[in-house]
Order: structure tokens, then C-alpha cells, then sequence
């Protein structure tokens, strides 16, 4: 069965620097991997996605994440936060296949941003 | 930008009521999802339809539960006796691909149960 970790449950950042959260999973074959992320009231918003091919996927709002195969691992990165960034971050894995497109999500990561 | 859409944004119901949560998916989209997130915890995959018949449920997905596509437009979940533990926050999704990946949430329908 598919799987996701979100280590950090709570990141603070200072606006303006750099960001890294962190995205295990577990799957049996080429996952198909997704950040989402979600501001107080609203829905989730898709940030970037994962399907096949190049392993540095640039998203929407300067967001980019990183495939690492051998080490399980889809990483969410921004070289600069801004205040508007502060949010719930979700990671999430989805099965292709008969699996009609199921996403598992990880716990989700909420991050702060200091003035 | 279209988007997908979900009404109420908060229900409260009594334990044992009937309640009916409404979606309005993206419009030439093909497959549609219920997901919900109790307080605290993860974002849980409940239920996938596509071509007017349920793809897949999970074992959350009881008897209780149920959904429809009563139109063009519209996709509902039911739940027919509710309990307590169904408190939480249910997102309706839906994705055009052939795939059903890259899916598009709503709003999400708060729903307390008391």
C-alpha cells in the first residue's frame, strides 16, 4: 500500500529565506507525485506535480521539488519565502493504473513565516 | 479560472440525521472524488467515481455513505445516519485526465456532527 511521510509537522521560516520540506514515500512502482497546498478557509491548491521525466519540477509561485528515487523522496523547495507563503503544506502520492487516480496524502506541514 | 465548488461551506447536524454534501465540479472534467480530513489528521480518500458508477472506495466508504451525479453538474456525497465520528471536513475533487491524477479540490464542506 502507498504511503507518505511529512517529518516536519511545524517549519518557521524568517521571509526572505530559503525553504526545504520534506516528502517520503512508499510506493511499489513509479509513483505519481504532487505538492498541495492549503491557506486557512480555502481548498487545497495544486502547487507542482510529478508524473515521469525530468526529476526538478518547477511549480506555480516559485515552488520547485525535487525526485530522488533511491532515496524515496520529493523534497519542496523555495530560494525565498515571502509572508504569503505561510500556509499547510500537503505531499501527496497517486497510484495510476485500476487505482482511478486515489491520492494518500501525508500529514501535512505547517509553515510559519516571521517577519 | 474555473473551480471547483462546494455547498455549504459548514453543516451541523444531530447524530442520526441525514445530511447531503454538494459539489460542483470543474465542467469537462471526468472523474470525481470525495476526500475528508478529521481534525488533526491526514487527508483520507473516500471514494472515486467516473462514468456514473463508483472506481474505488475505501474501507471508510461503508454502507452509510453513498454518491450521486443526479445531473450534469452536480456531485453529492450522502451519508444517511450520521455519527459522531464523522465530523470533519470533506473536499470534493475532481481531474479530466484519462489518469484521474492532477486533481482539483473545492473549498472543502465543514460538517459537525453533534
Amino acid at each position: 500500500a502507498q504511503s507518505v511521510t511529512q517529518p516536519d509537522i511545524h517549519i518557521t521560516v524568517s521571509e526572505g529565506a530559503s525553504l526545504e520540506l520534506r516528502c517520503n514515500y512508499s510506493y511499489g512502482a513509479t509513483p505519481y507525485l504532487f505538492w498541495y497546498v492549503q491557506s486557512p478557509g480555502q481548498g487545497l491548491q495544486l502547487l507542482l506535480k510529478y508524473f515521469s521525466g525530468d526529476t526538478l519540477v518547477q511549480g506555480i509561485k516559485g515552488f520547485e521539488a525535487e525526485f530522488k528515487r533511491s532515496q524515496s523522496s520529493f523534497n519542496l523547495r523555495k530560494p525565498s519565502v515571502h509572508w504569503s507563503d505561510a500556509a499547510e503544506y500537503f505531499c501527496a502520492v497517486g497510484a495510476g493504473g485500476t487505482s482511478y487516480g486515489k491520492l494518500t496524502f501525508g500529514q501535512g506541514t505547517i509553515l510559519t513565516v516571521h517577519p | 479560472e474555473p473551480e471547483v465548488t462546494q455547498t455549504p461551506s459548514h453543516q451541523v447536524t444531530q447524530m442520526g440525521q441525514e445530511v447531503i454534501l454538494r459539489c460542483v465540479p470543474i465542467s469537462n472534467h471526468l472523474y470525481f472524488y470525495w476526500y475528508r480530513q478529521i481534525l488533526g489528521q491526514k487527508v483520507e480518500f473516500l471514494v472515486s467515481f467516473y462514468n456514473n458508477e463508483i472506481s474505488e472506495k475505501s474501507e471508510i466508504f461503508d454502507d452509510q455513505f453513498s454518491v450521486e451525479r443526479p445531473d450534469g453538474s452536480n456531485f453529492t456525497l450522502k451519508i444517511r445516519s450520521t455519527k459522531l465520528e464523522d465530523s470533519a471536513m470533506y473536499f470534493c475533487a475532481s481531474s479530466l485526465g484519462t489518469t484521474g491524477l492532477e486533481q482539483y479540490f473545492g473549498p472543502g464542506t465543514r460538517l459537525t456532527v453533534t
